[in-house]
């Protein structure tokens, strides 16, 4: 079962460069959404997606785009990169969005490390 | 808005020994509860959840976690760890009847050694 992946796992930018992280999963799961991990913040929300063609805003969502135009795909793009975006990537889905006994379990990938020079 | 409150960092602990993660959450409604674990360089997975129900909850490998909602908490504990514990633990708290967005706490990495 492939799950959620994503690519690439590794990524080195310089700054002002633009990139997309990819994000794919085969559950046929509604809700997808993108963190980032930094050091003693935990996970923070970038963007999400409730279907396909509806993105919406998270915490964190300067400096980032992203698109959702199928129910599979869901990339990250990055404008122009800063150090500042240096961090850990993780795609995630989950089945269901308002129904009301949606558990809400996200399935993660397994990251990608982005650095910024 | 919801948050969530994981106060210790870092839990250094003896394996065998019992251990508690400590969690709390702050939301004027009704929540959902997730205890998430990360292993090194992997991503994310659900250890167990509180969505409704008997209070006491029971995960994988061994975990349980309590709801309380009177001190609005969702602490993790395990009677006796293993070395293979080794990770990174995050609790995260959804208001119920919304979309599936979830907010994290910090984590709590526990570091268990002979």
């Amino acid at each position: 079962n492939a799950g959620v992946t994503q690519t690439p796992k590794f990524q080195v930018l310089k700054t002002g460069q633009s990139m997309t992280l990819q994000c794919a999963q085969d559950m046929n799961h509604e809700y997808m959404s993108w963190y980032r991990q930094d050091p003693g913040m935990g996970l923070r929300l970038i963007h999400y997606s409730v279907g396909a063609g509806i993105t919406d805003q998270g915490e964190v969502p300067n400096g980032y785009n992203v698109s959702r135009s199928t129910t599979e795909d869901f990339p990250l793009r990055l404008l122009s990169a800063a150090p500042s975006q240096t961090s850990v990537y993780f795609c995630a889905s989950s089945s269901g969005r308002l129904a009301g006994v949606s558990t809400g379990e996200l399935f993660f990938g397994e990251g990608s490390r982005l650095t910024v020079l | 808005a919801q948050s969530v409150t994981q106060l210790d960092s870092q839990v250094p602990v003896f394996e065998e020994a019992p251990v508690e993660l400590r969690c709390n959450y702050s939301s004027s409604v009704s929540v959902y509860l997730f205890w998430y674990v990360q292993y090194p360089n992997q991503g994310l997975q659900l250890l167990l959840k509180y969505l409704s129900g008997s209070t006491l909850v029971k995960g994988i490998n061994g975990f349980e976690a309590e709801f309380n909602k009177s001190q609005t908490s969702f602490h993790l504990r395990k009677p006796s760890v293993h070395i293979s514990d080794t990770a990174e633990y995050f609790c995260a708290v959804r208001l119920t009847g919304t979309a599936s967005k979830l907010t994290f706490g910090t984590g709590t990495r526990l570091q268990v050694t002979l």
